[in-house]
C-alpha cells in the first residue's frame, strides 16, 4: 500500500480566501483523486488528476473553484478558492492501488472550516 | 451511473455483539472496497473484495458479485469499532471508486 501525507491536516479560514492543500505520495503513482466529504455526508470525488494533463473535474466541480497541478508522480495540490462556509468540509485525497488493479489507498484528510 | 447503496444507515451495538452491514450495488463491478472511517475522519482501508470472502481478525467480508451485494461482518464489537463503513466500488478499469452513503455504528460499553 502506499503511504499518503497531506497538508494542512486542518485549518479556519476567513471567507473569500484560498487554502492550497499538497498531498505526497511514497512513491510514484499514475492516477491521484481528489474527493470531498462534507459534514454527515459521504465521500464525492472532485477530479481525477493525472501527471502531464489537464486533472478531469466530476459533474458540479470546476477548475476556477478547484484548480490542480500534478507536477510530478508523487504530488498534487487542490485548492479551494474563494471560499464561502459551503466548503466547510474535509478533502480527502487518494491514489490508485500499485499491483492491485482498481484499487485505492486515501491520504489522512484535511478538516476545512470556512467562517 | 452505478448505484451503491448500504444499509442500515445507523446501528447502535452493545460491545460484545455481532453485527452484519450489506451493500448493494446496481451493476457489475471490478473491485469493491470496504472502508472504516475513525471519529477523526481518517479512511482506512478494511478489504478489497470484488469476489469471495475474506478474513481479517474479527472482521469478514463476502462479495456475491453475480447477486450484486457484498456484506461485512464485525464480531464481538469494541467500542473503537465506533465510526462510519463505507462500501466504494470501480466499476470499469482506471475509474474512481464511487462511495455508498455508509453505516455509521456506534457501540457502547
Amino acid at each position: 500500500s502506499a503511504v499518503i501525507s497531506q497538508k494542512p491536516s486542518r485549518d479556519i479560514c476567513q471567507r473569500g480566501t484560498s487554502l492550497t492543500i499538497q498531498c505526497q505520495v511514497d512513491s510514484q503513482v499514475t492516477m491521484m483523486f481528489w474527493y470531498r466529504q462534507q459534514p454527515g455526508q459521504s465521500l464525492t470525488l472532485i477530479a481525477t488528476a493525472n501527471q502531464g494533463s489537464e486533472a478531469t473535474y466530476e459533474s458540479g466541480f470546476v477548475i476556477d473553484k478547484f484548480p490542480i497541478s500534478r507536477p510530478n508522480l508523487t504530488f498534487s495540490t487542490l485548492t479551494v478558492s474563494n471560499m464561502s462556509p459551503e466548503d466547510s468540509s474535509i478533502y480527502l485525497c487518494s491514489v490508485d492501488g500499485r499491483g492491485v488493479a482498481d484499487t485505492q489507498y486515501f491520504g489522512p484528510g484535511t478538516r476545512l472550516t470556512v467562517l | 451511473g452505478i448505484q451503491v447503496e448500504q444499509s442500515p444507515p445507523d446501528l447502535i451495538l452493545q460491545e460484545g455483539a455481532n453485527s452484519t452491514l450489506r451493500c448493494n450495488f446496481s451493476d457489475s463491478v471490478n473491485n469493491l472496497q470496504w472502508f472504516h472511517q475513525n471519529p477523526w475522519g481518517q479512511l482506512i482501508n478494511l478489504f478489497y473484495i470484488p469476489s469471495g470472502t475474506k478474513q481479517n481478525g474479527r472482521l469478514s467480508a463476502t462479495t456475491v458479485a453475480t447477486e450484486r451485494y457484498s456484506l461485512l461482518y464485525i464480531s464481538s464489537s469494541q467500542t473503537t469499532d465506533s465510526g462510519v463503513y463505507f462500501c466504494a466500488v470501480v466499476y470499469s478499469g482506471n475509474t474512481p471508486l464511487v462511495f455508498g452513503k455508509g453505516t455509521r455504528l456506534s457501540v457502547i460499553a
